[in-house]
């Protein structure tokens, strides 16, 4: 089993559309979670930090499910420029800072 | 403006031969790490350094090196031993704050071995 585990996709979705990404981890002591976004060829950037059992930043809003071990990612009223992969990264260990990656889950949003 | 640079975006490599791939950073953070991504998977880890002068290996460090001299700088060498090198290196640096670790990535280098 993956440490951890997105749905690739791809999600095609109309403009104004609302989509939701689930993520699962698999070790429970994992303390803090994040959703990155990485547009075809670039660089992976932090797109949300999920700490506690969630928070919403604008049409974006991540939840944490600490007890069925994951998260989730909900984007409402999606424009053509989400377009991209969304990353889950679970931070295993607060000591190294060791990230886990998920593959990723493709979005295109269709005009 | 702060940020991370990594160089060259491109870099192409015949067999046999080390290359090394630049990371520096003037975000003042105290962590940099390197992983590299393959088509369709997620970044794995292949060093990462909390402090200068130390550095640790992460999930597939075989093949590889590095240093940190400095704190702005952690550049990754490719070497010979490497049996599969192309893929996408990307390094990132964070502030060392064990609620947190948001870590902040470089725009990349592609590696490709002729």
């Amino acid at each position: 089993r993956k440490e951890v585990e997105q749905d690739p996709g791809p999600f095609n979705v109309p403009e104004g559309a609302t989509v939701a990404f689930n993520c699962t981890y698999s070790n429970s002591a994992s303390q803090s979670f994040f959703w990155y976004r990485q547009d075809c060829r670039k660089e992976p950037k932090l797109l949300m930090s999920v700490y506690s059992s969630g928070n919403e930043d604008g049409r974006f809003t991540a939840q944490l499910n600490r007890a069925s071990q994951y998260i989730s990612l909900l984007i409402r009223d999606s424009k053509l420029s989400d377009s991209a992969t969304y990353l889950c990264v679970v931070l295993v260990s607060s000591n190294t800072g060791k990230l886990i990656f998920g593959q990723g889950t493709t979005l295109q949003v269709k005009p | 403006d702060g940020g991370i640079t990594q160089s060259p975006k491109y870099l192409f490599r015949k067999e046999g031969q080390n290359v090394t791939l630049s990371c520096e950073q003037n975000l003042n953070h105290d962590a940099m790490y390197w992983y590299r991504q393959d088509p369709g998977q997620g970044l794995r880890l292949i060093y990462y350094s909390q402090i200068v002068n130390d550095f640790q290996k992460g999930d597939i460090a075989e093949g590889y090196s590095v240093s940190r001299e400095k704190k702005e700088s952690f550049p990754l060498t490719v070497t010979s031993a490497q049996k599969n090198p192309t893929a996408f290196y990307l390094c990132a640096s964070s502030t060392w704050d064990r609620g947190g670790n948001e870590q902040f990535f470089g725009p990349g280098t592609r590696l490709t071995v002729l």
